[in-house]
């Protein structure tokens, strides 16, 4: 059980375009879900925070109209990145929290790796 | 504010060898304790946690941690290195008054040889 999946999971763009990310809790419902950039052997750098039917709380430095969270289902997050720009080019990883999870466990997904040309 | 200190970016084991994998945090309160591991181009895998309960916590692929809290450490162990345990390991704390987030610590890498 609790498995998060992403789509895509590589995506290449060219500047300027908006590209969207999928995160869904296969079979548990995510109340929490929560987008994390990692760059090339680094660590993961939370971007927000999304809850269902709310807004997305962004942590500080990351620009919510670039980086568009829409947390719209239980079981379904997407995070757009508009106007893509090569230093946008990063491992985007999305986790997953659901009501009563004790130890607040978060269950990630496999990642998408973004390259914008 | 939570912060996580993982002393070495990498550690070279030989298999068979002893792991050990060094963790420290700070917390303002009591804190829940992570550790998770990542192998190229995919996500992260839970390894074990730590809830207040039990201070030496046994996980996943033979590894275990033991949380002291006169030390702030949670490191991790794994008394037999294997090939497959080659990965990227990474530590992370709970902030339970800041909705639940996770701060992760800069991650280490592990080489297993032969």
């Amino acid at each position: 059980g609790a498995v998060v999946s992403q789509h895509p999971s590589r995506v290449i763009c060219k500047s300027g375009t908006s590209v969207k990310i999928e995160c869904r809790s296969l079979d548990f419902q995510a109340t929490t879900m929560f987008w994390y950039r990692q760059f090339p052997k680094q660590s993961l750098m939370l971007m927000a925070t999304s809850n269902e039917g709310s807004k997305a709380t962004y942590e500080q430095g990351v620009e919510k109209d670039k980086f568009l969270i829409n947390h719209a289902s239980l079981t379904l997050s997407t995070l757009t990145v508009t106007s893509a720009h090569p230093e946008d080019s990063s491992f985007y990883i999305c986790s997953a929290r659901t009501t009563g999870t004790g130890p607040n466990e978060q269950f990630f997904g496999p990642g998408t790796r973004l390259t914008v040309l | 504010a939570q912060s996580v200190t993982q002393l070495g970016s990498h550690v070279s084991v030989s298999e068979g060898a002893l792991v050990l994998l060094r963790c420290n945090y700070s917390s303002s309160v009591p804190p829940y304790l992570f550790w998770y591991v990542q192998y190229p181009n995919q996500g992260l895998q839970l390894l074990l946690k730590y809830t207040s309960a039990a201070t030496l916590v046994k996980g996943i692929n033979g590894f275990e941690a033991e949380f002291k809290k006169s030390e702030t450490s949670f490191h991790l162990t794994k008394p037999s290195a294997h090939m497959s345990d080659a990965a990227e390991y990474f530590c992370a704390v709970s902030d339970r008054a800041a909705g639940n987030k996770l701060t992760f610590g800069g991650g280490t890498r592990v080489l297993v040889k032969p």
